[in-house]
């Protein structure tokens, strides 16, 4: 069975600076879909970003990038010039390419961002 | 506008008595799914469907039923509620194809008194 772990419960950024989250995941699978979710206080889960296990180039959404290394098993979140709104909750997860409806989430981590 | 919506937001109930929390999704999307929330375990999916009358156990089902008799609606039931089934609760749907995300409702906190 498929496993992520977020080994950071808690990081703390200043506005303006960069940070990294990290997540690792268990899979016998070579296709697969990786996500990061953020949730703030209001809790509605908002993706952030999505990898495509077969393509080899990390993918980026504006300040958020990811460093994809498939044979670490690794998925780490980058968050470029931190503001006050990205302080959540950031949420890893796996999803397979097979026939079936199921994210599998990390535990979390808490991000504060200090003015 | 494209949502999946829940009802209700909030819920506080006593122990054994039946409720149901409504998920409804107004994109046409086949798969739908139900995950809770707790601290310190990230989201555990409960049940899923992929296609009307098609519903199979997630990693936590005890305790819960669904049904899937229309595409747009899958509700979750608690027939007997008990207190560690307070939690937070997501609905959740995607499309089957391309099927790499997922679109979440705003959540349903339970209190299970």
């Amino acid at each position: 069975a498929q496993t992520v772990t977020q080994s950071q419960p808690e990081m703390s950024v200043q506005e303006a600076e960069t940070v990294t989250l990290s997540c690792t995941y268990d899979t016998s699978e070579s296709d697969y879909y990786l996500f990061w979710y953020k949730q703030p206080p209001s809790r509605q889960m908002i993706l952030v970003i999505r990898q495509e296990a077969y393509k080899q180039q990390n993918a980026t959404e504006n300040r958020f990038s990811v460093n994809f290394q498939k044979a670490a098993k690794s998925f780490s979140l980058k968050i470029s010039d931190s503001q006050l709104g990205d302080a959540a909750m950031y949420f890893c997860a796996y999803r397979t390419v097979y026939n079936t409806d199921k994210l599998i989430f990390g535990t979390g981590t808490r991000l504060q961002v200090f003015p | 506008e494209a949502q999946v919506t829940q009802n209700p937001r909030y819920l506080i109930t006593v122990t054994g008595k039946k409720l149901t929390v409504t998920c409804s999704q107004n994109m046409n999307h086949e798969y739908m799914s139900w995950y809770r929330q707790d601290p310190g375990l990230g989201l555990r999916q409960i049940y899923y469907s992929m296609n009307v009358e098609v519903t199979d156990k997630g990693d936590v089902p005890e305790g819960y039923k669904v049904s899937r008799k229309e595409k747009r609606n899958f509700p979750l039931i608690l027939e007997s509620p008990s207190p560690n089934q307070t939690s937070l609760y997501f609905c959740a749907s995607s499309p089957r194809w391309p099927k790499e995300t997922q679109y979440f409702g705003p959540g349903t906190r339970l209190l299970v008194l």
